[in-house]
């Protein structure tokens, strides 16, 4: 399978549960993101990783953890969550010093309750 | 702190009609900037980057640094064109960051 996939693609959970979302490119690209995307918002920059060294947090709340394994994977951990953070959640890739194009993920939809 | 602005949430007009999207930013370094479509259904995918000055899809965009603007444009809208916009600067870092988007309907 080609491109940015993430998994899984809906999400639904309680406040207190613990949950995971993944990510996974197969374009060779050695940088990745998550972005979260609410309504009536701008796509929101959470964590960029650069040769699976983490370079950005983007004063992300500590109940979401990132964890990027490989160049290939990245994950977002979920815990105690609020339902404000109830959202779609973007992975993406790029080439570092490359052209600058992002490729995305179809996103997965959470919902916190 | 970088920003980007889209004035318009929604846009419509008439098949055959030009049209332009806007897009402010604010940015301290040397900008690097992008036109993101997400048609429906489909995820977001790269329209075209400054850097290049291509046109694509028949769409065009200027990098004004004096007005610090990079709209986006097309003489003739079609149907296929009705889509959400966003624009990106790219910051130093591999950082992107993006407009609230604008939706753009072209009526038959």
């Amino acid at each position: 399978e080609t491109g940015v996939t993430q998994t899984p693609r809906h999400l639904v959970m309680g406040m207190t549960n613990k949950k995971s979302l993944k990510c996974e490119q197969h374009l060779g690209h050695n940088a990745m993101y998550w972005y979260k995307q609410s309504a009536k918002k701008p796509l929101e920059l959470m964590f960029v990783y650069n040769f699976k060294e983490q370079t950005e947090n983007n004063s992300v709340p500590s109940r979401f953890s990132p964890e990027c394994p490989n160049s290939s994977h990245l994950f977002l951990h979920l815990h105690t969550l609020q339902p404000e953070d109830s959202a779609l959640y973007l992975c993406a890739s790029s080439q570092d010093r490359g052209t600058g194009e992002l490729f995305f993920g179809e996103g997965s939809r959470l919902t916190v309750l | 702190a970088q920003r980007v602005t889209q004035p318009e949430k929604l846009l419509s007009v008439f098949k055959g009609a030009p049209v332009e999207l806007k897009c402010n930013y604010s940015y301290s370094g040397s900008p690097e900037l992008f036109w993101y479509v997400q048609y429906s259904r489909q995820r977001l995918q790269l329209l075209l980057r400054h850097i290049s000055r291509e046109s694509i899809k028949g769409f065009t965009a200027d990098l004004n640094k004096g007005e610090t603007s990079f709209h986006l444009k097309k003489p003739f809208a079609q149907e296929e064109d009705s889509a959400m916009y966003y624009c990106a600067l790219g910051a130093t870092g591999n950082q992107f960051y993006f407009g609230t988007g604008t939706s753009l309907t072209v009526i038959p």
